[in-house]
């Protein structure tokens, strides 16, 4: 069964970086690719980008792109977010999750980190 | 981007109802189109992908189907632990897209 665990919650000034990450248990990390998705306080679900580990690969939504990276370490089966130059709208819960499936549907996902930007 | 609509946006229903919620795709995306159940505070739980296949341990209640760019998620005989908010998620192209969700309250 996969697990995946997230880093806990974070408190960030506007303008800083955050950096959340997900531990994958239970095997797939080489074999998966994982993705990173947001949720603001009563808001719906925004897909950021996603890691490819066995090509040590990213790609994001464009949204994201000059701010973001995400990267994996297959020595500790851990995929990483890290977001930088915050802003108050980047508040939000970061999941992550496991891409599944030729329609890339999203079958296991992490926690949640909660991540609040205020300064 | 495609953009995902769904409908309605909220709608009230009783325990044993019949319950039926839309979503439509911008653009044609196949059967590419995954369902998910996500209860206050807690993780959104994969319930339909490819459109209709029910993702395993899911109870066979709900059921998924599509015409064209319209998709629907069908609850048949709503339980207590059905009231959540419901949203639809396009795996077509990237970037994935989310509808905004479809929350069924009591009545």
């Amino acid at each position: 069964q996969v697990q995946l665990v997230q880093s806990g919650a974070e408190l960030k000034r506007p303008g800083s970086s955050v950096r959340v990450s997900c531990r994958v248990s239970g095997g797939s990390f080489t074999t998966s690719s994982f993705s990173w998705v947001r949720q603001a306080p009563g808001q719906g679900l925004e897909w950021m980008g996603r890691i490819i580990p066995i090509l040590n690969v990213a790609n994001y939504t464009e949204k994201f792109q000059a701010r973001i990276k995400i990267s994996g370490d297959r020595s500790t089966n851990t995929a990483y977010m890290e977001l930088r130059s915050l802003r108050f709208d980047d508040t939000a819960v970061y999941y992550c999750a496991r891409d599944w499936g030729i329609s890339w549907a999203f079958d296991n996902w992490g926690q949640g980190t909660p991540v609040t930007v205020s300064s | 981007d495609i953009q995902m609509t769904q409908s309605p946006s909220s709608l009230s229903a009783s325990v044993g109802d019949r319950v039926t919620m839309s979503c439509r795709a911008s653009q044609s995306i196949d059967i590419h189109l995954n369902w998910y159940q996500q209860k206050p505070g807690k993780v959104p739980k994969l319930l339909i992908h490819g459109a209709s296949t029910l993702q395993s341990g899911v109870p066979s209640r709900f059921s998924g189907s599509r015409s064209g760019t319209d998709f629907t998620l069908t609850i048949s005989g709503l339980q207590p632990e059905d009231f959540a908010t419901y949203f639809c998620q396009q795996g077509y192209s990237s970037p994935q897209t989310f509808g905004p969700g479809t929350k069924v309250e009591v009545k």
